[in-house]
């Protein structure tokens, strides 16, 4: 099966710039994941949706970042302004109803320097 | 919070066994210790996972002691393509919960 596809790939904006990322999941996984990674550390969960739906947002900035799951697919992750401290890989990751236990699969992630 | 402990960092011969720690004394009786590991440039990449037996797969074989308080991932014949970093994660398989990663342990595989 296809992996979890995210684009871009790279991206350099300017501090309070907008940016926006785009994470299409593995078909009929039904739970989406969005993580940011901050170099040397471990990914930190940002979102999680349950199909179009927010299960937990609680470690999300909402003053500034912003996701959505339309139609239970495709997820874009938003950051209005940037700050230099949002310089990070954002990971995008999905997983199977029902395997749980096998965990989930990432993409490849977008690596953000904000300058 | 990461409710595991690993060393920050470790090496091993090629060809050789790698052994990587994980303590996490405060797991509960509902909860699976998971591997992944991450390659760099790549997003985590899940390895294995076990509740109180050991288990093995084509990638690795987990060790959990009987207490289930520690576990230890072995890559059996390591490659300079196993350089990466090891994530140790403690996890309840109820509902949607969420992977929580700690900073995990650095593995540089040595020609």
């Amino acid at each position: 099966e296809a992996g979890v596809a995210q684009s871009p790939r790279y991206k350099i904006i300017e501090k309070r710039q907008s940016v926006a990322f785009w994470c299409n999941p593995i078909s009929g996984h039904a739970t989406l994941y969005w993580y940011q990674q901050i170099l040397g550390q471990g990914p930190k969960l940002l979102i999680q949706f349950q199909n179009n739906g927010v299960v937990d947002d609680s470690q999300l900035p909402k003053d500034r970042f912003s996701a959505e799951r339309l139609k239970g697919v495709d997820s874009t992750l938003k950051i209005q302004p940037a700050k230099l401290e949002d310089s990070a890989v954002y990971l995008c990751a999905s997983s199977r109803p029902g395997q749980v236990l096998y965990g989930y699969t990432f993409g490849s992630g977008t690596r953000l320097t904000v300058v | 919070d990461a409710k595991t402990t690993q060393p920050t960092s470790m090496d091993c011969a090629e060809g050789r066994a790698a052994n990587l720690p994980c303590n996490h004394s405060t797991i509960s009786g509902n909860e699976y210790v998971y591997w992944y590991r991450q390659i760099h440039s790549q997003g985590p990449q899940y390895i294995i996972h076990g509740l109180k037996n050991n288990e093995t797969n084509e990638m690795a074989s987990l060790i959990i002691t009987e207490d289930r308080k520690s576990s230890t991932l072995i890559l059996p014949h390591a490659t300079l393509r196993d350089t990466a970093v090891y994530y140790c994660i403690v996890r309840a398989n109820s509902g949607n919960t969420p992977l929580v990663f700690g900073k995990g342990t650095r593995l540089s595989v040595i020609a």
